[in-house]
């Protein structure tokens, strides 16, 4: 089982609409909780970070987390062409484990 | 830029060549990483310093050599690398290690491609 889960995609949207990122994980003791951006031939960029149960919204982000289903989710409301990009789930216990990252494409 | 630099940013070299990889970091932070990122592949942490101390080798061959001689600036020194080895290089640092400082700032990285 990997540590960090998400669907690789892609993940199409028009613009405008809702896109919604999932992230599973495997470390029950896992204790924070971050979103990246990463466009093509970037780094990583942070967008969000989370610890503890329940939503944390930043602008169009929303991050949702549970704990006990140990599941973590971003959202992202009108989304925009410039939206498009990989996001990468990291979920952090004495390391940072990250997901291979689901493609967001948002189509106008 | 989120105040993290590396050099170079391409890098070409022959599997018997010796090269080094350059981090620095403006934002008063104590740890730093090293990670690899391969096509398709999530990233893969390589070495972690926190107060310039080496708190984490995964495995890492030997032809991969971590300094850290501050707080500011890592170096991965490069020695008869393989063609697997091709990949994007990724610095990034924290304010420490721990939990809820744990937040990770990343360079640009470096794309490297050995012959």
């Amino acid at each position: 089982q990997k540590e960090v889960e998400q669907n690789s995609g892609p993940l199409s949207v028009p613009e405008g609409a809702i896109a919604s990122l999932n992230c599973t994980y495997s470390d029950r003791v896992s204790q924070s909780f971050f979103w990246y951006r990463q466009y093509s031939g970037k780094s990583p960029e942070l967008i969000m970070s989370i610890y503890s149960n329940g939503d944390k919204e930043d602008g169009r982000f929303t991050a949702q987390l549970n704990k006990a289903s140990q599941y973590v989710s971003l959202l992202i409301r009108d989304s925009q062409p410039s939206d498009s990009a990989t996001y990468l789930c990291a979920v952090y216990n004495n390391d940072m484990r990250f997901g291979a990252g689901t493609r967001l494409t948002v189509k106008p | 830029e989120t105040g993290v630099t590396q050099t170079p940013r391409h890098l070409v070299m022959g599997m018997t060549n010796k090269k080094s990889l350059k981090c620095e970091q403006h934002l008063g932070h104590n740890a730093m990483y090293w990670y690899k990122q391969s096509a398709k592949k999530p990233l893969e942490l390589m070495f972690v310093y926190n107060f310039k101390e080496q708190t984490e080798n995964n495995s890492v061959p030997s032809r991969f050599s971590p300094e850290c001689p501050n707080s500011s600036h890592l170096f991965l020194h490069l020695h008869t690398l393989q063609p697997e080895d091709s990949a994007l290089y990724l610095c990034a640092s924290s304010l420490t290690r721990q939990g809820s400082y744990n937040e990770q700032f990343f360079g640009p990285g470096t794309r490297l491609t050995v012959l």
